[in-house]
């Protein structure tokens, strides 16, 4: 079952903040985010486990509601580098392969 | 810093013909992945695959798709009899995933820098 993202664009100024929304209608073990830039690879940027502990990157940070099985990815003070497009990858059990969402383009300007 | 890297980067083939798409994974990572992107769409799941064997499928890995670990460091997708469908961006990925019987655990997948492949 496919995670829903959204919003599916943004578009923000440097130094704006964004919120990235994943949900799922199953139960979920875990949520992984990534971003990728046109024509590149997939890059990991955080686990989310359920009951476990969060890992992340400075100013990006996340969240994983488990009662309602969603995840939010914060960006904070955001810069150009940050443009891409965000994806969440769902594991139900701990060793289920990723389903991805559709993924949130998100644009940073100057 | 270890990154998975995938040969060729671009690999152009006629309908009907075979291919094989090449990764070397992260050298002590135990599961490994084949995702696929169809231009401007999200990333697929296609297989996986740990100890020698196939752990899941996609129903979008049908007979016409094999993968193999023919010398315990390259992991290689084989898709037989292309179709214009196929075309697409391949990623590998992998994760340095405990056994079971240690309990679950989720780790991040590294991805590789994908091949694009284009059947004409």
């Amino acid at each position: 079952q496919q995670p829903v993202q959204s919003p599916q664009a943004v578009i923000l100024r440097e130094g704006e903040d964004a919120v990235i929304n994943c949900s799922s209608s199953k139960a979920l073990y875990s949520v992984h985010w990534y971003r990728q830039k046109h024509g590149e690879a997939p890059v990991f940027l955080m686990i989310l486990l359920k009951g476990g502990e969060q890992k992340g990157h400075e100013k990006i940070s996340a969240s994983f509601n488990e009662k309602k099985q969603q995840s939010s990815l914060y960006l904070t003070a955001s810069q150009l580098s940050y443009s891409g497009t965000y994806f969440c990858g769902t594991d139900r059990t701990g060793n289920t392969p990723l389903v991805f969402g559709k993924g949130t383009r998100l644009s940073v300007i100057a | 810093e270890p990154e998975v890297t995938q040969t060729p980067s671009h690999q152009v083939t006629q309908m009907g013909q075979e291919v094989i798409l090449r990764c070397v994974p992260i050298s002590n990572h135990l599961y490994f992945y084949w995702y696929r992107q169809i231009l401007g769409q999200k990333v697929e799941f296609l297989v996986s695959f740990y100890n020698n064997e196939i752990s899941e499928k996609s129903e979008i890995f049908d007979d016409q798709f094999s993968v193999e670990r023919p010398d315990g460091s390259n992991f290689t997708l084989k898709i037989r009899s292309t179709k214009l469908e196929d075309s697409a961006m391949y990623f590998c990925a992998s994760s340095p995933y405990e056994t079971r019987d240690r309990g679950s655990s989720s780790y991040e997948q590294y991805f590789g820098p994908g091949t694009r492949l284009t059947v004409t």
